[in-house]
């Protein structure tokens, strides 16, 4: 199946720092999701994207589909510990009906 | 129940044996998902099955690999002869019908179950 591009893979922040990262596909999509993952928990999503150019805050968190509707951005404005985890995105097309194709995570890690 | 719940949390299987993993979905969701997260890697798709139609089988990696979705509800992913390449995390997710979600709704994902072949 289709697996998005994901970048970085990794990334480690001083606490308070922001923090981005991306997501890209070859294909276009009509909705986009991100996820953040926790040690030993399953995925849980943070925000949902439906339309290119949206942009849609969680608290701290900021998504954005991009305008050509292949990829998508997520912001992490003054990180906390607690932010600590994996970071998914996830997105469908029209051909896809339900099913999402994720990301490969970008792995974050804030040092106190 | 209220979320997604998967088991065994883990498994630890020799070699060459079958092992049955377990998920129960969401009360009332139509979708379920499985895919399998290697150490450090993303989330593989497996199977995806969409109330009575037929599942989409396209991500299981072989034919030692199986799951059934009973009266649309629980779902048992079967690995037949384990190898240790099939070590892995075990997610299951499932969905209602897709409408737009708010925060908190779309895929919900169980806390999976850790797979290890030795």
């Amino acid at each position: 199946g289709q697996q998005l591009n994901q970048s970085p893979q990794s990334m480690f922040i001083q606490e308070g720092e922001d923090v981005s990262m991306n997501c890209t596909s070859s294909s276009i999509f009509n909705t986009w999701l991100w996820y953040k993952q926790d040690p030993g928990e399953g995925p849980v999503l943070l925000i949902a994207l439906y339309k290119a150019g949206e942009l849609t805050s969680n608290g701290r968190l900021t998504a954005q589909f991009g305008i050509t509707r292949k990829d998508s951005f997520l912001n992490i404005s003054a990180s906390i510990p607690s932010d600590v985890g994996i970071y998914f995105c996830a997105g469908r097309s029209a051909n896809t009906g339900n099913q999402f194709y994720f990301g490969t995570g970008t792995s974050l890690t804030v040092i106190p | 129940g209220a979320g997604v719940s998967q088991s065994p949390s883990n498994k630890v299987t020799e070699k060459g044996k079958d092992v049955e993993l377990r998920c129960d979905p969401i009360s009332g969701h139509t979708a379920l998902y499985w895919y399998r997260q290697s150490l450090g890697q993303g989330l593989e798709f497996l199977i995806y099955f969409q109330g009575n139609s037929a599942p989409d089988k396209s991500g299981l990696p072989s034919d030692r690999f199986s799951a059934e979705r009973t009266g649309g509800s629980v779902s048992t992913l079967t690995i037949q002869r384990t190898q240790q390449e099939d070590s892995a995390v075990y997610l299951c997710a499932s969905s209602g019908l897709w409408i737009r979600p708010s925060r908190g709704y779309g895929y919900t994902f169980g806390s999976g179950t850790r797979l290890t072949v030795v």
